[in-house]
């Protein structure tokens, strides 16, 4: 069945580092693949989103690139901040209304 | 703005209790979901719906009952509380206009089962 996979977190950075969360999925033809956030105490915002193979999604200096070859989406940036500290989702959805999740990579971003 | 209003942040309930979440959206969307979200498992779908009327089991739907009988409302119904039933339940809402059309969430409600 489909399913997406995402790195375990916490992942813990200092202000300004390279970020990189790994997420890949496992899907039937050509899913369309999504990275919502979760800042604490509110729901799941959409972060950026990829229909097809080589479509790169961008958001707020985020971004992410869907690979078929690898069946991967991984979320990077190339300077955090501390108010990126956040859970991050990477999503799927192929050939149906609903969304399946990955488990969530907590992020933490110290000064 | 898409906004989806969840009618409670925090509510507390006794075992055996039955639980009404409420959800609306301003959007004028087909469809709307319900998940719970626990640590170290992500989101779990509980139940769908892609019409007023309209429902379909997620992947955890024991324990749960749905009800859309206007398009902007979406209610969970926890017709027999538990404890197991402690968790964080986020609504969220859709076009259905393909693979791309993304969810747009509420803020959750976070119920604890005593």
């Amino acid at each position: 069945g489909n399913s997406v996979t995402q790195m375990e977190g916490p992942v813990t950075l200092s202000e300004e580092a390279f970020l990189t969360i790994n997420c890949t999925y496992t899907a039937t033809g050509y899913p369309s693949l999504f990275w919502y956030v979760q800042y604490p105490g509110e729901g799941l915002q959409l972060l950026l989103k990829a229909t097809k193979a080589d479509d790169k999604g961008s958001n707020k200096g985020f971004e992410a690139t869907y690979r078929k070859e690898t069946t991967s989406f991984h979320l990077e940036k190339g300077s955090v901040q501390v108010s990126d500290s956040a859970v991050y989702f990477c999503a799927l959805r192929y050939n149906t209304d609903k969304l399946i999740f990955g488990t969530g990579t907590r992020l933490q971003v110290f000064p | 703005d898409v906004k989806v209003t969840q009618s409670s942040r925090y509510l507390v309930k006794r075992t055996g209790e039955k639980v009404f979440l409420e959800c609306v959206q301003d959007m004028d969307h087909e469809n709307m979901f319900w998940y719970r979200q626990d640590p170290g498992l992500g989101l779990r779908l509980i139940y769908f719906s892609y019409d007023v009327k309209m429902k379909e089991k997620g992947d955890i739907p024991e324990g749960y009952s749905v009800s859309r009988e206007k398009k902007e409302r979406f209610s969970l119904i926890l017709e027999s509380a538990s404890t197991n039933q402690t968790s964080m339940y986020l609504c969220a809402s859709s076009a259905r206009t393909g693979n791309g059309s993304p969810l747009h969430f509420g803020n959750g409600t976070r119920l604890t089962v005593t």
